[in-house]
Formats: C-alpha cells, structure tokens, sequence
C-alpha cells in the first residue's frame, strides 16, 4: 500500500501571509494531483504534475513535485480568506488514486 | 467541460430504505469511481468501473451495489444501511483506467442513515 504523509494537518494563519503544504511518501507516483475541496462539496482539481522537478504556478499558488517523484509541496503567496478550504494531495500508482490525509486551511482576515 | 454531477445532493434514509445516488458525466470518460468520504477524512475508494465493467470493489458491504447502465452513468443503490455509513459520497471519472489518468470529481451526495 502506498502511503501519502500530509503536513501540516492543520494551519490557522492571517491574510497575506505565506505558507507551504507538504505531501511526502516512501514511493514513487507516476503523476500527482493536488485538489481543494470546500465542505460538503467534491474535490476541485487544481493541478496535477506529472514531471520530476516540475514547477506549475496558478496564480498565487506554486506546485513543486520532487526531483524522484516521491514527494510534492504546495506554496501559497499572500494567503486570502477565499483559499480556506481543505487541500488533498493524490498520487497516481499504477491506474489507482492514493489520498494524502488533508490540510486543513484556514485564513482569517 | 470537466462537470461530473450527482443527484440528489443530500440524503436521509432509515435503516430499512432503499435508495439510489447517481452519477452523471458528459466529457467521454471510461472509467468511473464511487467513493465514501467520513468527516475530515479523505476520499476512499469503493469501486472502479471500467468500460462499463466492474474493474475495482474495495471489499465494499453488499448493502452497497454499484450499478453502470452506460458509459455516462453510474449508481450506486443502497438497502438496508448502517448509521455508520453515513458520509459524504463522490463519484469521479476519468479518461480511462490507466497509468496517472486524472481523477475528476463531482460535488458529492450526503448521506445521513438514522
């Protein structure tokens, strides 16, 4: 079984500032997605990397996926209130979707 | 378009109910997925359909029986349910069954068994 370590689990930070998001694991994943997902609602893809060293920037958010594709971080500049939610990470091994266990996020204004 | 969509969005059933979720996409996809989701937990998986065959039941309780009536649809229909299964239920769907094929996600159904 493929395992994917979240940390932190949870981060509680004022608007404006910076924080990263990180996805480790012992096994190499063929691709990685990182999802958002708010409440009571279903996963948003934001990204999904599938490169070694690939940097992909949305916005003001910037995904790193490791040089041995083992692990993945997540870096958000200049946090807002609309980027609360719960951030999920999933690594493609073979054809199945393991989950990372969640970051929780919140951003108070 | 990467909409997939279920129905209804929430749920109540007692234990002795019978009941169905749907599952619908548009975009051609031929692999679908249904997952249960817990409170601050992530996504697990419950079963896989491929080309419209089972590929995938995680050890999945016979009171969940999955159901693919064609490459757009998915059901998953539910009797005689626990409270314990309460949840927050998602499908998703991607191109195929293959190798880093990306997983996209409905709003999800949520469910509470009394």
């Amino acid at each position: 079984t493929q395992l994917l370590e979240q940390s932190p689990q949870f981060l509680s930070i004022q608007e404006g500032e910076n924080l990263t998001v990180y996805c480790n694991s012992s096994s190499v994943f063929s691709s990685l997605q990182w999802y958002r997902q708010e409440p009571g609602e279903g996963p948003v893809l934001l990204v999904t990397v599938v490169t070694g060293g690939e940097v992909k920037k949305l916005k003001r958010l910037t995904f790193q996926f490791g040089d041995a594709r083992k692990d993945s971080s997540l870096h958000i500049t200049a946090a807002q209130p609309g980027d609360t939610g719960l951030y999920l990470c999933a690594g493609h091994a073979g054809n199945m979707l393991t989950f990372g266990g969640g970051t929780r996020l919140m951003v108070k204004p | 378009d990467t909409e997939v969509t279920q129905t209804p969005k929430h749920l109540v059933m007692g234990m002795t109910n019978k009941k169905s979720l749907k599952c619908e996409q548009h975009m051609g996809h031929r692999a679908m997925y249904w997952y249960k989701q817990k409170a601050k937990k992530p996504p697990e998986l419950m079963f896989v359909y491929s080309y419209e065959k089972l590929s995938i039941n995680e050890s999945v309780p016979s009171r969940f029986s999955p159901e693919c009536p064609n490459s757009s649809l998915l059901n998953l229909h539910l009797h005689a349910l626990q409270p314990e299964d309460s949840a927050l239920y998602l499908c998703a769907s991607s191109s195929q069954l293959a190798w880093g094929e990306t997983q996209y996600f409905g709003p999800g159904t949520r469910l509470l068994v009394l």
